[in-house]
């Protein structure tokens, strides 16, 4: 199995842009999580969906960030328009729907907003 | 959600063992503990999980205190690969229904 991938890995982009991120999970997994990483704050979930449906959102920063799970094997977080303090990296992560499954991360995107 | 605490940072000699302490003095008793490690540049990587017995996989050993309060992560042998931030995370029985929240972590230095 290729692990949960995502892309890309490494954006750079102007303030005012969309930035689309893009995660695949594994195969077989029914939940998938949305990871942020600062210095400042550290590992945050942004939000979670299971079966392709959105579950929490409660830790999306604001309305400018948007997610979604059109299949099982797809999903994107979109922020629209970019700001500076956007610039983090973004890690995506998947599991099966048991108990205690262990969480299987991408290797994040790197998100530069100048 | 019970809180963990970790030592900011802990050094040690390649091909030593390294014991990462945790304490978690609020755990509930259906609140699993689990370990997962940040290499540099890559995303978090599970390494263990137990609910009260000590746990051995490849990677690593898990010690629980009896009362549970506590809990110490062993790399029996560690190399220069095992250089990472280490998370200690308490996680609700049954849940994979939620994310993990994770803390500052413990940033392991090994030296050759």
């Amino acid at each position: 199995d290729a692990g949960v991938i995502q892309s890309p890995r490494h954006e750079v982009t102007e303030m005012g842009q969309e930035v689309t991120l893009r995660c695949k999970p594994i195969s077989g997994h029914d939940y998938l999580f949305w990871y942020r990483q600062t210095m400042m704050r550290g590992l945050e979930l942004l939000i979670y969906f299971n079966n392709n449906v959105p579950i929490d959102d409660s830790g999306m920063p604001e309305d400018r960030f948007s997610a979604k799970m059109p299949n099982a094997s797809f999903s994107t977080l979109k922020i629209q328009p970019s700001e500076p303090r956007d610039s983090a990296v973004y890690f995506c992560a998947s599991t099966e729907d048991r108990g205690n499954s262990p969480l299987h991360f991408g290797n994040g995107t790197r998100l530069t907003v100048t | 959600d019970a809180k963990t605490t970790q030592p900011n940072s802990m050094e040690s000699n390649e091909e030593e063992p390294v014991h990462l302490p945790c304490n978690h003095s609020t755990i509930s008793g259906t609140d699993y503990i689990h370990w997962y490690r940040q290499l540099p540049s890559q995303g978090p990587e599970y390494v263990i999980h137990g609910l009260t017995s000590n746990v051995n996989n490849r990677m690593a050993s898990l010690a629980i205190a009896e009362d549970r309060k506590s809990s110490t992560l062993i790399l029996h042998r560690a190399t220069l690969r095992d250089a990472a931030v280490y998370y200690c995370i308490l996680r609700a029985k049954g849940g994979g229904a939620d994310g993990l929240t994770f803390g500052k972590g413990t940033h392991l230095i090994i030296q050759p």
